[in-house]
């Protein structure tokens, strides 16, 4: 159960987009359509932003999301806002039925 | 609205037990899975174990397992963690979260998480 890849930070300044990876293997991102995305804030709560690899819950802004490529997925935030300031991770279902998170992104807004 | 509220968290030795309750309002509790997902103090997101609705399916993370034991009672509405044999590693927020939407496979609603500290 090795964690996803992602990398440690990303930046950009407003209005920008930026873009997040989360590499894993053939056992869980790159085998099934079932990646899902989480923005975090200090002191919260995870929210869920981005499910079944490309899928926006009801509410979460159109600004994000989510696409995969063999056993990669990103998370596209596009038009940065100081708002999006936050700590995100990846997470996938996997081959062993249980689910694996990425080890997560600070996304910082220059 | 779907409202999740851990409890039973506290300072706890090596070595030592501890249960943590999830209460699950706002939605038909019986019909869904469950997860629990834990946090260690700076760190990252772990993902801990799964149950489904019926409970006859239970997964567990290598870290937990043969450790921890997860339950549910439908009729309270109510999610358990029993953990044993705890070590200092298990220090974290634990959070209790249901499943995403369609597949079922990410973590939608979460609570607002309680502290277990393993410390002599």
């Amino acid at each position: 159960q090795s964690a996803l890849t992602q990398p440690a930070s990303v930046s950009g300044s407003p209005g920008q987009s930026i873009t997040i990876s989360c590499t894993g293997t053939s056992s869980d991102v790159g085998g099934y359509n079932y990646v899902s995305w989480y923005q975090q804030h200090p002191g919260k709560a995870p929210k869920l932003i981005i499910y079944d690899v490309g899928n926006r819950p009801s509410g979460v802004s159109n600004r994000f999301s989510g696409s995969k490529s063999g056993n990669t997925a990103s998370l596209t935030i596009s038009g940065l806002q100081a708002e999006d300031e936050a700590d995100y991770y990846c997470s996938s279902y996997t081959s062993s039925s249980t689910r694996v998170f990425g080890g997560g992104t600070k996304v910082t807004v220059l | 609205e779907v409202q999740l509220v851990e409890s039973g968290g506290g300072l706890v030795q090596p070595g030592g037990s501890l249960r943590l309750s999830c209460a699950a309002s706002g939605f038909t509790f019986s019909s869904y899975s469950m997860n629990w997902v834990r946090q260690a103090p700076g760190k990252g997101l772990e993902w801990v174990s799964y149950i489904v609705s019926s409970s006859s399916t239970i997964y567990y993370a290598d870290s937990v397992k043969g450790r921890f034991t997860t339950s549910r009672d439908n009729a309270k509405n109510s999610l358990y963690l029993q953990m044993n044999s705890l070590r200092a590693e298990d220090t974290a927020v634990y959070y209790c979260a249901t499943p995403s939407g369609n597949s079922g496979y990410g973590f939608e609603y979460w609570g607002q998480g309680t502290l277990v500290t393993v410390s002599s």
